[in-house]
């Protein structure tokens, strides 16, 4: 089952703040973040696997809830290069990671 | 960093046709995947491979479709007879332990089914 993003896009200008939510109607093992800008691959940017865990490096970083049903990424003080579209993975099987419907982030000059 | 490479990059192919994509995972890496992503969309799970068998697969991935590891460094995705909407760019990906670390995707393989 896959996980439901929100917002599905996000426009903001450089040096504002953005969220964007991972939620599942099931408690998870792992939830996975991987950003992808136009035309290129996805790019991992973090894994949690606790409940209450928040990890983070440079201006993003991310959360996942105590029941672990829900997680955040957090995108501070954005610059131009945090473009792109933000997938949140989570198992879907034994040894299968699906992936949420993205969120377009894009940052304006 | 270690790169997951796949070729062709672009794949042109008319509708009924047989095409094979390849990659080469990292050297050290166990597990592989393929996954697909329709211009726009979200990336689709298809298949996963270790110690030389299918893991898992989605619904997507039906008889039309097989995965070899014919030697000690490539990884194909065969689709036997192209359809329509297998026009997608397909993405290769490994990781060393499974899907719950770090997945390194390869920069892709679009194909084109006309």
């Amino acid at each position: 089952q896959q996980p439901v993003q929100s917002p599905q896009a996000v426009i903001l200008r450089e040096g504002e703040d953005a969220v964007i939510n991972c939620s599942s109607s099931k408690a998870l093992y792992s939830v996975h973040w991987y950003r992808q800008k136009h035309g290129e691959a996805p790019v991992f940017l973090m894994i949690l696997l606790k409940g209450g865990e928040q990890k983070g490096h440079e201006k993003i970083s991310a959360s996942f809830n105590e029941k672990k049903q829900q997680s955040s990424l957090y995108l501070t003080a954005s610059q131009l290069s945090y473009s792109g579209t933000y997938f949140c993975g989570t198992e879907g099987g034994a040894q299968k990671l699906v992936f949420g419907q993205g969120t377009r982030l894009t940052i304006n000059p | 960093e270690p790169e997951v490479t796949q070729t062709p990059s672009h794949q042109v192919t008319q509708m009924g046709q047989e095409v094979i994509l390849r990659c080469v995972p990292i050297s050290n890496h166990l597990y592989f995947y393929w996954y697909r992503q329709i211009l726009g969309q979200k990336v689709e799970f298809l298949v996963s491979f270790y110690n030389n068998e299918i893991s898992e697969k989605s619904e997507i991935f039906d008889d039309q479709f097989s995965v070899e590891r014919p030697d000690g460094s490539n990884f194909t995705l065969k689709i036997r007879s192209t359809k329509l909407e297998d026009s997608a760019m397909y993405f290769c990906a490994s990781s060393v332990q499974g899907p719950y670390e770090k997945l390194f995707f390869g920069s892709g393989t679009q194909l084109s089914v006309l």
